[in-house]
């Protein structure tokens, strides 16, 4: 295990919808970030969050809503999504304060938007 | 921005063989270039990682080569096992990133180790 969890695994939702993933890690990491992975594509940085605050946010729809609560959760509320919208979703943590510190990955949760 | 290109994205070897996948990139600036190996149904995981100052880098049965002037970095994997088939993401750090922590994946190459 990479000491970063994510709830639910798997979530199948339709386009009316409200619902959030749950990112934790248990690392003592002050740096979050969410990322989609579409077959055949990149992953795709979605936000950032240093030190509770973001710091990034790569163009992504606001039906795409980040919440960081605290240094060691991480959320992300959808609604109203799109099928195209369908991917895994990745967490992961990071140390920051360093020149660039591996990323920690979570397993990712497997979206469909029906 | 940071564009960064990943070769082959297919790879099936023989166990015991050697596998080798290679990424470039566009940002001159980069300075950090990380290799994540991915299985099925987990995230990706550092496996090794090369900084700018450096050209080579090994770790067991693993090494990676930086080519700064050519802008392109490659993952070498010798006496390949079949417990190293999975999915293998190069990235490298972009320098308009406002963050400084964002990270620019290649689209992934698949490897298969046959026994």
């Amino acid at each position: 295990e990479t000491g970063v969890t994510q709830t639910p695994r798997h979530l199948v939702m339709g386009m009316t919808n409200k619902k959030s993933l749950k990112c934790e890690q248990h690392l003592g990491h002050n740096a979050m970030y969410w990322y989609k992975q579409s077959a055949k594509k990149p992953l795709e940085l979605m936000f950032v969050y240093s030190l509770e605050e973001r710091v990034e946010n790569n163009s992504v729809p606001s039906r795409f809503s980040p919440e960081c609560p605290n240094s060691s959760h991480l959320f992300l509320h959808l609604h109203t999504l799109q099928p195209e919208d369908s991917a895994l979703y990745l967490c992961a943590s990071s140390q920051e304060g360093q020149n660039y510190n591996e990323q920690f990955f979570g397993p990712g949760t497997r979206l469909t938007v029906l | 921005g940071e564009n960064v290109e990943q070769h082959p994205s297919t790879l099936s070897v023989q166990e015991g063989d050697s596998a080798v996948i290679k990424c470039t990139y566009s940002d001159s600036a980069s300075n950090y270039f990380p290799w994540y190996k991915q299985e099925l149904g987990k995230g990706p995981q550092l496996i090794i990682d090369i900084r700018s100052n450096v050209g080579e880098k090994k770790d067991q049965r693993i090494a990676v080569t930086l080519n700064k002037t050519a802008k392109h970095f490659s993952l070498h994997i010798t006496e390949t096992q079949p417990e190293d088939s999975a999915v293998y993401f190069c990235a490298a750090t972009p320098s308009n990133s406002n963050s400084g922590y964002a990270l620019n994946f290649g689209k992934g190459t698949s490897l298969l180790v046959t026994p």
